[in-house]
């Protein structure tokens, strides 16, 4: 039984365009949300956060929006870069202090130039 | 560089053999987390160590083990490999709660 859905296993933009990558989840344990983006060959690195106390965090072009009424998070994108194409994970952190991470499927973004 | 590092970073094993994947990191982070990555679902966590001494299942524990054997270094290992096995192996550590930091990974393939 999944906690975490990303739908969408890729995502295809023009370069300039938003992007918007969307994770489903249906615990509510749940205190703080993450978007991970990782590179092939390479280790996942952290992009953006949001608490469950806030509806949206802003980090230059990178918005995350949370609806926690839908138990759905969204990563928007604005202007899309060629360089942005990665697979990006959302991740959620179980309240409490072990520090546990569940993961999404992965979406694999493509922005073309 | 400061960070996580695996080793080693690919590996084969033929079916039923055992091997042991290492994990150092130089923060000084408490927690530390072994996942793994397949095609289609994402990133489980194997298990997961909260502060030096504590060790704990995570979603897919079956057919590993861990050691935390001291702040620095976590280590998984594989007993009797099965081709079940096969995936992308990824360290991490935190200092506390959730900002991890991942290592580059470890590619294992179970023949």
């Amino acid at each position: 039984d999944q906690q975490v859905k990303q739908n969408s296993p890729s995502l295809s933009v023009q370069e300039g365009r938003i992007s918007i990558l969307n994770c489903d989840y249906t615990n509510s344990m749940f205190d703080y949300f993450l978007w991970y983006k990782k590179y092939p060959a390479e280790g996942p690195t952290f992009l953006i956060s949001i608490s469950s106390i806030k509806d949206k965090n802003e980090d230059g072009r990178f918005t995350v929006f949370l609806n926690k009424s839908a138990k759905h998070l969204s990563l928007h994108i604005v202007p899309s870069q060629p360089g942005d194409s990665a697979v990006y994970f959302c991740a959620l952190h179980f309240s409490g202090n072990t520090g546990k991470l569940i993961f999404g499927q992965g979406t694999t973004l493509q922005v073309k130039p | 560089n400061a960070g996580v590092t695996q080793t080693p970073k690919f590996q084969v094993l033929k079916t039923g053999q055992s091997m042991t994947l290492q994990c150092a990191q130089d923060m000084n982070h408490n927690s530390m987390y072994w996942y793994r990555q397949d095609p289609g679902m994402g990133l489980r966590l194997i298990y997961y160590s909260a502060s030096e001494g504590t060790t704990d299942k995570g979603e897919v524990p079956n057919g590993y083990n861990v050691s935390r054997l001291n702040k620095r270094e976590f280590s998984l290992r594989l007993e009797s490999a099965a081709p079940s096995q096969t995936s992308v192996y990824f360290c991490a550590s935190a200092a506390q709660g959730y900002g991890y930091t991942f290592g580059s990974g470890t590619r294992l393939t179970v023949v």
